[in-house]
């Protein structure tokens, strides 16, 4: 299966703490994405990182991807409790019609 | 502007019926796609439409899935003789671009409960 995995399932974090998320897959990709989910609500687009891409930043979040290990890691720093939600990596293959979605890590922020 | 809508936002139905989800894209977007989401789990693809080509159904379940897209725009994802299995949150995502190269916009979803 070209799905995707992250690590951990669950994360328990202060406010102001720094989270980390990271993310591996099976197959060669177009591109990684990070989506965010609040509970009951749908999927939000975090960023997106081509293959060719190794770190890309956006506001309080940083992407890196690394190919040859086939992983990813998603950073937020100085969280807060409004970041309170699950987040998911998606990967897309070159000529894909869809993209595979994780099981996603759930996290938690405390205030 | 309008986001992706999907309707209804809950559906209980009792196993053997058939049901009808809607799926209002973003006004343009050519790349429409349903997603089903168990509880806790990650989605599931079922279907993917683009623009007037044929759909890739490579990922619905089983016969009783079927999902019409009407003049490039609103899509229905149809389950027949639904089963407790069934039992999950619908999603409809849209994208402008062809493919997986843009992100996708979701909607909030339906949540079908079979009984």
């Amino acid at each position: 299966s070209q799905q995707g995995e992250e690590d951990p399932q669950a994360l328990s974090i202060q406010e102001g703490e720094n989270a980390t998320m990271n993310c591996s897959y099976k197959t060669s990709i177009n591109n990684l994405q990070w989506y965010r989910q609040n509970s009951g609500r749908g999927l939000v687009h975090l960023i997106l990182i081509r293959s060719n891409e190794r770190e890309k930043h956006s506001g309080r979040l940083r992407v890196t991807l690394d190919t040859s290990k086939k992983s990813s890691s998603l950073l937020i720093t100085a969280s807060r409790a409004a970041d309170t939600a699950s987040y998911f990596c998606a990967t897309g293959g070159t000529g894909a019609n869809n993209l595979f979605f994780g099981t996603g890590t759930r996290l938690t922020v405390i205030p | 502007g309008a986001g992706v809508s999907q309707s209804p936002s809950n559906k209980v139905t009792e196993k053997g019926k058939d049901v009808e989800l809607r799926c209002d894209p973003i006004s343009g977007h050519t790349a429409l796609y349903w997603y089903r989401q168990s509880l806790g789990q990650g989605l599931e693809f079922l279907i993917y439409f683009q623009g007037n080509s044929a759909p890739d159904k490579s990922g619905l379940p089983s016969d009783r899935f079927s999902a019409e897209r009407t003049g490039g725009s609103v899509s229905t994802l149809t389950i027949q003789r639904t089963q407790q299995e069934d039992s999950a949150v619908y999603l409809c995502a849209s994208s402008p671009l062809k493919g997986v190269g843009s992100p996708l916009h979701f909607g909030n979803g339906t949540r079908l409960t079979v009984t």
